[in-house]
């Protein structure tokens, strides 16, 4: 049974430079939410995907952008990067609606570096 | 921000039962609680969840007051690979609102 799979594993960016970012959600889901982790810190909710749109979203601005494709993988694209952005980018898919109990399966992550 | 308040750290002797508590006052009736755990650096994982009864699986059981206004997760005989970051959840919406969540030590 295929997990949460995301790539590349580590990224080295620069300051300004835009970063695109992969997620393949757990075999039979289908939802994608995205977050971020500083160092030391829990994970911040960026957004989330769901028939290929975005269905919700945290406080983060609009540098923060997103697709869902018809497979059901995600992107997760990061505009004009700050120092401030670098952590640890998590995938989590889920199946369906968005009331009721649904857990959230947790892909490695992507750990973001900007100089 | 996040809906819950953890202890920042706890210690636990392996073999024993570890209690990790969580307050959650201003849960609404229609929110589950959820706990996940993250080893470092890995992607959190998924323990337990929960709306009125008290849950139990394989991994863990997950005690909700009356009130629903605080929870206790238990590990019921930890061992040393049960060391790592706890978060209690609780879900708005869409939105799974991390804490900075409790660090479990299991000590030998």
């Amino acid at each position: 049974d295929a997990g949460v799979t995301q790539s590349p594993t580590h990224l080295i960016k620069t300051r300004g430079q835009q970063v695109t970012l992969r997620c393949s959600p757990k075999s039979g889901h289908d939802t994608v939410s995205w977050y971020q982790q500083a160092l030391g810190q829990g994970p911040q909710f960026i957004f989330q995907y769901y028939e290929e749109e975005e269905r919700q979203r945290g406080n983060f601005p609009d540098r923060f952008s997103g697709h869902q494709f018809p497979n059901y993988s995600s992107e997760l694209n990061v505009n004009a990067l700050l120092l401030g952005d670098s952590a640890l980018y998590l995938c989590a898919s889920s199946l369906g609606g968005s009331w009721g109990a649904y857990e959230q399966y947790f892909g490695p992550g992507t750990r973001l570096t900007v100089t | 921000d996040a809906k819950t308040t953890q202890p920042t750290s706890m210690d636990c002797a392996e073999g024993r039962a570890a209690n990790l508590p969580c307050n959650h006052s201003t849960i609404s009736g229609n929110e589950y609680v959820y706990w996940y755990r993250q080893i470092h650096s890995q992607g959190p994982q998924y323990i337990i969840h929960g709306l009125k009864n008290n849950e139990t699986n394989e991994m863990a059981s997950l005690i909700i007051t009356e009130d629903r206004k605080s929870s206790t997760l238990i590990l019921p005989h930890a061992t040393l690979r049960d060391t790592a970051v706890y978060y209690c959840i609780v879900r708005v919406a869409n939105d799974m609102r991390f804490g900075a969540g409790t660090r479990l030590t299991v000590k030998p």
